[in-house]
């Protein structure tokens, strides 16, 4: 099994709404992602967990909420989002941090903040 | 600051022919650099890893090179077919930043038949 799967696909919330985004991967990674893309730009990086510890965090706003349960699961909370943070939130995993050594990715959740 | 730049403009060919994607960084020395191709709407997909020590590497139709003289590395698709039409990203990231994973802006690749 090489997939990382992120549900939901796709999520509409209002600006008061408390929502979370789960991540799940069974390939005995230790290092999750959580990125953050926007229409035709990168994904850019916004957490980063290894062996279940939160390693770093790229000065995102506290609205964002990460939370590592276990070595398979991520999950992102959302708290009073912004419509500037609709985008595409993408997990990925990899069996190292950092660019040792290849990531997969998951097909992402579609986020609309009304 | 640490600087990744990828063809800005989208690079149109034909089938058949060689398509090369640059990838230049500025300001500091990866150990490892990643290419990554995406669909619209999808999550970026592996597609190779190539080190330091390493000059080139090759898969399949896709070619790598990395000149860490010049601060760049090259992606070559030779054969090129209209399924290879992407986004292509760059990760050059150096080992030492504690898990970073960090993506050029992407070239976008449309081949024509």
């Amino acid at each position: 099994d090489t997939e990382v799967t992120q549900t939901p696909k796709h999520l509409v919330m209002g600006m008061t709404n408390k929502k979370s985004l789960k991540c799940e991967q069974h390939m005995g990674h230790r290092a999750m992602y959580w990125y953050k893309q926007k229409a035709k730009k990168p994904p850019e990086l916004m957490f980063v967990y290894s062996y279940e510890k939160l390693s770093i965090n790229e000065s995102v706003p506290s609205r964002f909420s990460p939370e590592c349960p276990n070595s398979s699961l991520l999950n992102l909370h959302l708290h009073a989002l912004q419509p500037e943070d609709s985008a595409l939130y993408l997990c990925a995993s990899s069996q190292d941090r950092g660019a040792r050594t290849e990531a997969f990715f998951g097909q992402g959740t579609r986020l609309t903040v009304v | 600051s640490q600087k990744i730049e990828q063809n800005s403009e989208a690079l149109n060919i034909q089938e058949g022919k060689t398509a090369t994607l640059t990838c230049n960084y500025t300001n500091y020395s990866p150990a490892y650099l990643q290419w990554y191709r995406q669909d619209p709407g999808r999550g970026p997909v592996f597609l190779l890893l190539i080190r330091e020590n390493e000059k080139e590497k090759r898969k399949e139709r896709l070619k790598v090179t990395f000149d860490t003289t010049l601060k760049q590395s090259l992606f070559h698709i030779t054969a090129s077919q209209p399924a290879d039409s992407a986004t292509y990203l760059c990760a050059p990231n150096p080992y030492n930043q504690g898990g970073k994973l960090i993506f050029g802006q992407g070239t976008e690749l449309s081949v024509k038949p």
